[in-house]
C-alpha cells in the first residue's frame, strides 16, 4: 500500500518564476494538507483541501494556491517566487476520521 | 489560535540515560501528535494522544498527555544513538483539522 507520494523531490527555481508541486495521498485518504518547513523550523500550515475545495488556509499570501482533483491528488502552486520561499514542502493526507496524518517525503524547493 | 511550545530546543544525551521533552500548548487541542524527523527527511508519526491521561509507549519512547495542564511529554528511556533526530509535537484544532507544530527538539545521543 503506497503512502503519500510527492513530486518532484528537488527543484531549483529563479526568483519571479512559478512552481507546481504534486501530491498523491495514501490510499483511503480523502483530505490533503500542505505544509512549508523552513530550515531549522517546524512545519507551517499552508492550506487543506477536501472534496476539491480549500477548507482552511494558514497565513500565506495569495501567491500560494492549490487544487484537488477528483482522485484526491493535489497540487500546490507558488507564483512570483521569492528567496524566502526556499523550504521543504510537505504534503500530508488524512482519512475521514482524522485519526492519523501521513506525510510524504517532501519537495525541497530552492529559489535562487 | 493554538500555539505550541517545546523545550528544550536542543538536548545532548548520553547513551543509557533517561530524558524528557516537554510540549506545552496554549488552548484546547483535539489531539496531540508526536513526530520524528531525520535530517533532510519527512515526518514519521510516533504517537497520537486522544484524551486526558493518555499514555502510549513504543520501545524506548513513551508519550503522555495532560489536557488540564495543556502539557504533553515524550520520555526517552536508556537513550541509544539511533534515537538521534528532531522531535516535534503538534496539536490538532479546528474543523479543518489543522496541525500546529512546535519548534522541535533536536536530540543528539552521544556515547
Amino acid at each position: 500500500d503506497a503512502g503519500v507520494t510527492q513530486s518532484p523531490t528537488h527543484l531549483i527555481k529563479t526568483r519571479g518564476q512559478q512552481v507546481t508541486l504534486r501530491c498523491s495521498p495514501k490510499s483511503g485518504h480523502d483530505t490533503v494538507s500542505w505544509y512549508q518547513q523552513a530550515l531549522g523550523q517546524g512545519p507551517q500550515f499552508i492550506f487543506q483541501y477536501y472534496e476539491e475545495e480549500e477548507r482552511q488556509r494558514g497565513n500565506f499570501p495569495d501567491r500560494f494556491s492549490g487544487h484537488q482533483f477528483p482522485n484526491y491528488s493535489s497540487e500546490l502552486n507558488v507564483n512570483a517566487l521569492l528567496l524566502g520561499d526556499s523550504a521543504l514542502y510537505l504534503c500530508a493526507s488524512s482519512s475521514p476520521d482524522r485519526a492519523g496524518y501521513t506525510f510524504g517525503s517532501g519537495t525541497r524547493l530552492t529559489v535562487v | 489560535e493554538l500555539k505550541v511550545e517545546q523545550n528544550p530546543l536542543f538536548l545532548s544525551m548520553q547513551e543509557g540515560k533517561n530524558y524528557t521533552i516537554y510540549c506545552n500548548y496554549s488552548t484546547t487541542s483535539d489531539r496531540l501528535y508526536w513526530y520524528r524527523q531525520d535530517p533532510g527527511k519527512s515526518l514519521e508519526s510516533l504517537f497520537v494522544l486522544l484524551s486526558n491521561g493518555a499514555v502510549k509507549q513504543e520501545g524506548r519512547l513513551m508519550a503522555s498527555l495532560d489536557t488540564k495542564a495543556r502539557l504533553s511529554t515524550l520520555h526517552i528511556t536508556a537513550a541509544v544513538h539511533d534515537l538521534s533526530a528532531t522531535y516535534f509535537c503538534a496539536g490538532l484544532t479546528g474543523t479543518a483539522s489543522k496541525l500546529t507544530f512546535g519548534t522541535g527538539t533536536r536530540l543528539q545521543v552521544t556515547l
